[in-house]
Parts: structure tokens; sequence; C-alpha cells
């Protein structure tokens, strides 16, 4: 079975300090891969998705950025945090070559920024 | 038109009541429609999914309603339970793509 791993589970940085967060899926070959940030109660915000190795779509400009170097391992960086980037921070994968399949989560990251 | 509409932000239901969450979209291009449950703390898991060729599917206490016509898709929970306090999410896909389109999600508290 299919079982997608994110850490860590809670993070504290102080402003300014760089940031990496790492997701592997295990069970599955060539998952498309997602990370969403998600505030306090509120809603899914993607911010990057990944259908191969190296390839990295955008959709929120900001300091963050992400990199695919194998085929189940997704990680989102940045060099220089902000407040702003506070929020919980979660990984997810569907089939990479099947139409119409769910996204499956993982536990997330609880990131806070000081 | 990429959005997916979501009601109630909240909702407060007794035990052993029927919870009842709303989605509308526009996108007619949309074909694949999940549920996803939220507990505090823990990713969304996958409750419930649907295809637009079926109007309704059930999966134990959890029903998905499907209105080709109004664009509007539907979760039902019989019986609600306090163990399904949780925040629920609806979504669209459309196939071929790869960005899953979310509601903005509902707060569900069942009283025991």
């Amino acid at each position: 079975s299919q079982t997608i791993h994110q850490w860590p589970a809670t993070l504290v940085q102080p402003v300014g300090s760089p940031l990496s967060l790492e997701c592997t899926v295990e069970g599955t070959s060539n998952p498309n891969l997602y990370w969403y940030r998600q505030a306090a109660g509120r809603g899914l915000q993607l911010l990057f998705y990944s259908v191969g190795i190296g390839q990295i779509s955008s959709e929120v400009p900001q300091n963050l950025s992400a990199s695919r170097p194998q085929d189940r391992q997704f990680i989102l960086s940045s060099k220089k945090l902000l407040l702003s980037d506070s929020g919980f921070y979660l990984c997810a994968w569907s089939g990479g070559l099947v139409s119409n399949q769910p996204q499956h989560f993982g536990d997330g990251t609880r990131l806070s920024i000081l | 038109q990429q959005q997916v509409k979501q009601s109630p932000q909240s909702l407060i239901v007794q035990k052993g009541g029927i919870s009842i969450i709303n989605c509308a979209y526009e996108n007619t291009a949309f074909d694949y429609f999940p549920w996803y449950q939220q507990f505090p703390g823990k990713g969304p898991a996958l409750l419930i999914a649907i295809r637009p060729d079926v109007s309704e599917k059930k999966e134990g206490r959890f029903t998905i309603s499907f209105n080709k016509s109004a664009k509007q898709f539907s979760l039902h929970i019989m019986d609600s339970q306090p163990g399904d306090s949780a925040t629920y999410f609806c979504a669209a896909l459309t196939s071929g793509t790869y960005k899953y389109i979310f509601g903005t999600g509902t707060r569900l508290k069942v009283l025991a």
C-alpha cells in the first residue's frame, strides 16, 4: 500500500532563517506531488505541484520554492522565512498516470515563525 | 469559474441527526468530486468520491448526492456521531489536469 511521510511534524524557526521540509511517498511510481499551506481554521492553498522529476509548477509567487530531486521526494524550501510563512504545510500525492484519482495527504508540518 | 463554493462554513448537529454540506461549481469540465475529512492537526483524508455519471454514492453513513444540471453536490452524514466532528472539504478535478479545486471547508460539530 502507498504511504506518504512528512517531517518534521512541528518546527519553530526565527524570521530570516532558512527552511527545508521534506515529503516522501512509498508504494507508488511517478506520482503527482503537491505542497499546500493551510492557515489556522482556513482552507487549502496550493503552493506547488510536480508531475515529474525536476518539473515544478508554482501557484503562488512568494519566497518559497520546491524541488523534486527524486521520483518520490518533494522538498519545500525557503532562503529567508517571513512571519507570514507560518502555517500548516501539507504534502499530497495522486496517481500520475491514471485520471480522476484522489489526492492523499500527509499529516503535515506545523511551522511557527518567531 | 474555477471555484468550488462550499456551505455552510460551520454546522452544529445533534447526535443521531443528519449533517448536510453543500458544494456548487461553475466549470462543467469538472468530472471528479472527492470529499475529505480533516481532524485537528492531521492532513485531510479521503472520505468518499463521485463521478458525474451517477447521481448518488453511499458508503456507510456517508452519502454524496450529485445534481449535474444544477452543478451542485452534497455530502450527507446520517446518524451523525461526536466522532464525526471535523472539518470537511469538497473538491473538484478535471480529467487530464493536476489541480484539485477545493472548497473553503465546513467545520462540523456533533453534540453528544
